[in-house]
């Protein structure tokens, strides 16, 4: 079945640990987007990609950075966790060539660095 | 600046009352306007979008350009229409989500 998955669905980790959060979709969309979401507040894209070889930053200054090396993926890293970078981190993606189709959402992970 | 408002964090009504979810943006452009639904354990995902002009579980919006509104409206609630509402604005290859509001229906 088509769907958006997301991997680990929750994570607590010390500071300053590597994470890499997964994001695979088997939809065949080119789009694919990472959102940061803070409780009671709006979504923040912080990046996105048009395919593969193709990553660009969102409108939030994140210190993650993302690959898109494969079209059904893609992760995101944080090379150094902080407490900073605790929020729930959602993942979507969408298909066509136009800008605004619409957008389909992972189940999220949420993070919580110690 | 390009910004969705969403003025209620929560609103509840009673099981078969009128139901109206504000939003107000501001763009320069031509605006795209969608809203989004979560419902409980559930996956954020697309409700409708102004430019299809259609009614989905009975909620529609119209976009009205001179009051930069994109009201969710419904003329009867549901208990099943509990979730949490985000409106957004298709800006500048993104979208731009609002704060999100809490619609309770209670029985």
């Amino acid at each position: 079945e088509a769907d958006i998955y997301q991997t680990p669905r929750y994570l607590v980790i010390g500071t300053g640990k590597k994470i890499t959060l997964e994001c695979s979709q088997t939809m065949g969309h080119d789009k694919m987007y990472w959102y940061q979401q803070d409780p009671g507040m709006e979504l923040h894209l912080i990046h996105y990609s048009y395919g593969v070889n193709s990553t660009e930053k969102g409108d939030l200054s994140s210190e993650s950075t993302v690959s898109r090396i494969r079209t059904e993926h893609f992760p995101l890293t944080l090379e150094s966790a902080r407490p900073s970078h605790t929020s729930q981190y959602l993942c979507a993606s969408s298909e066509g060539q136009g800008v605004w189709e619409t957008q389909y959402f992972g189940p999220g992970t949420r993070l919580l660095v110690l | 600046a390009q910004r969705v408002t969403q003025p209620e964090k929560l609103l509840s009504v009673f099981k078969g009352a009128p139901v109206e979810l504000k939003c107000n943006y501001s763009y320069s452009g031509s605006p795209e306007l969608f809203w989004y639904v979560q419902y409980s354990r559930q996956r954020l995902q697309l409700l409708l979008r102004h430019i299809s002009r259609e009614s989905i579980k009975g909620f529609t919006a119209d976009l009205n350009k001179g009051e930069t509104s994109f009201h969710l409206k419904k003329p009867f609630a549901q208990e099943e229409d509990s979730a949490m509402y985000y409106c957004a604005l298709g800006a500048t290859n993104k979208l731009i989500f609002g704060t999100g509001t809490l619609l309770a229906v209670q029985p």
